[in-house]
């Protein structure tokens, strides 16, 4: 059984940075064709996807984000953090973490205010 | 910029059958962009529903499969229920990222 829940600051100033964690079980990131992502959601807005994490350590980045964002995995802890640098009141969002191998299960969710 | 283009709102009645699409500004949609469909239902976590163009998941209504349907990947719904009523969103592969479209609002009326 997958799960997958997500923590980190419920409210963050601008243009500081954000650091999100993706706890996960019921999987291994070091086993083959495994996959983590993240995904986001401002309020009553559309998903959108943002990063996406390999078992192989491969990634790959939303074009309009990549600057600012960095994807990475522990193994050993199960876990994948997102960090976004220098947030805006636009990436208030409910944020996501997923099993990308393929999409099937997501975190609950948490959402994010950036205000100052 | 990618984007990725769908019907905004659609109405149907119960019982009825209704078509969702996907269409990217590259071009023709073809099963290399892996399309997924999601469901989201007011105040919900995203439920995923089919993946690389028509596979659907252990709880996936069978009433609900996937397609290409000309130059846009589909979403046909048929014998739509009550509880069907809900915010659609498909998610198209890229070489390097993936891009959600803006959403299907569906109302069973």
């Amino acid at each position: 059984q997958i799960t997958l829940k997500e923590s980190g600051p419920t409210l963050v100033k601008p243009t500081q940075t954000l650091t999100l964690t993706c706890t996960f079980s019921g999987f291994s990131l070091s086993s083959s064709d495994e996959r983590v992502g993240w995904i986001r959601q401002p309020p009553g807005k559309a998903l959108e996807w943002l990063a996406l994490i390999y078992w192989n350590d491969d990634k790959l980045y939303s074009p309009s984000l990549k600057s600012r964002l960095t994807i990475t995995k522990d193994t050993s802890k199960n876990q994948v953090v997102l960090t976004m640098t220098n947030v805006d009141p636009v990436d208030t969002a409910t944020y996501y973490c997923l099993h990308h191998s393929p999409i099937d299960y997501w975190g609950q969710g948490t959402l994010v205010t950036v205000s100052s | 910029q990618t984007v990725v283009t769908q019907e905004p709102s659609l109405t149907v009645s119960p019982g009825g059958t209704v078509t969702l699409t996907c269409a990217s500004s590259t071009g023709t949609v073809t099963s290399g962009y892996y399309p997924n469909w999601f469901q989201q239902k007011p105040g919900q976590v995203p439920r995923a529903l089919i993946y690389s163009t028509y596979n659907k998941h252990s709880w996936t209504p069978a009433r609900f499969s996937g397609s290409l349907l000309g130059d846009k990947a589909a979403l046909t719904l048929s014998g739509v229920q009550p509880e069907d009523e809900a915010e659609y969103y498909c998610l198209l592969y890229y070489s390097g990222a993936w891009v959600f479209g803006g959403g299907t609002k569906l109302t069973v009326l």
